[in-house]
């Protein structure tokens, strides 16, 4: 199976600063199936974004995708306080389907 | 808009077996999606159970596969989870979850907590 390492584990920043959160996929991810999802405590995960690159319904432009093959990465230009949050990156493009660790973006 | 809803006993006896369902609403299961069921150990990440389509195939994690089975049943637009044989390692937030295709996991439920325990 395809094993995704997120890094950091926790990433500290201030609101107002970019963040580059990181994805790393043991094997290429057949056809960039690679999404993003932000959880927030005590709710389900929202996809932010699909198919290394595009942006889910209603996701704010300062959440991009980019990457393929083996190396993603999701970046916050602006960071708010309600970005806060884990986020997970997932490969749906080889079975079975398989998901990070997660990334912890907390405040400084 | 489509919305998952998760249902089933909160408390599972060890060696008992799991039985979760999702109601679709809004939306028909026969659309043209993947059903998939993921969970999430308390403080840990998200793991992928499997998936069904609406003609009843389906895809498991072959790491759950030998206790794993789910169902459709599209007269009431629900979806099954069915796990044997469950431990403590089976106790997490259970997940039932749209997948659009090429579009990811685009509509989750919003997760039903699963405790093993006697």
């Amino acid at each position: 199976e395809v094993v995704l390492t997120q890094s950091p584990g926790t990433l500290s920043l201030s609101p107002g600063e970019r963040a580059t959160l990181s994805c790393r996929a043991s094997q290429s991810v057949g056809g960039n199936y690679l999404a993003w999802y932000q959880q927030k405590p005590g709710q389900a995960p929202r996809l932010l974004i699909y198919g290394a690159s595009k942006r889910a319904t209603g996701i704010s432009v300062r959440f991009s995708g980019s990457g393929s093959g083996t190396d993603f990465t999701l970046t916050i230009s602006r960071l708010e306080p309600e970005d806060f949050a884990v986020y997970h990156c997932q490969q749906y493009g080889n079975s079975p389907i398989t998901f990070g660790q997660g990334t912890r973006l907390e405040i400084k | 808009q489509v919305q998952l809803q998760e249902s089933g006993p909160r408390l599972v006896k060890p060696s008992g077996t799991l039985a979760l369902t999702c109601a679709v609403s809004g939306g028909s299961i026969s659309s043209s999606n993947w059903w998939s069921w993921v969970r999430q150990p308390p403080g840990k990440g998200l793991e992928y159970i499997g998936d069904i389509y609406h003609s009843g195939s389906s895809d498991y994690n072959p790491s759950l596969k030998s206790r794993v089975t789910m169902l459709v049943d599209k007269s009431k637009d629900q979806f099954s989870l069915i796990l044997t044989s469950v431990t403590a390692a089976d106790t997490a937030v259970y997940y039932c979850v749209r997948w659009a295709g090429d579009d990811a996991f685009d509509i989750w439920g919003q997760g039903t907590m699963v405790t093993v325990s006697s």
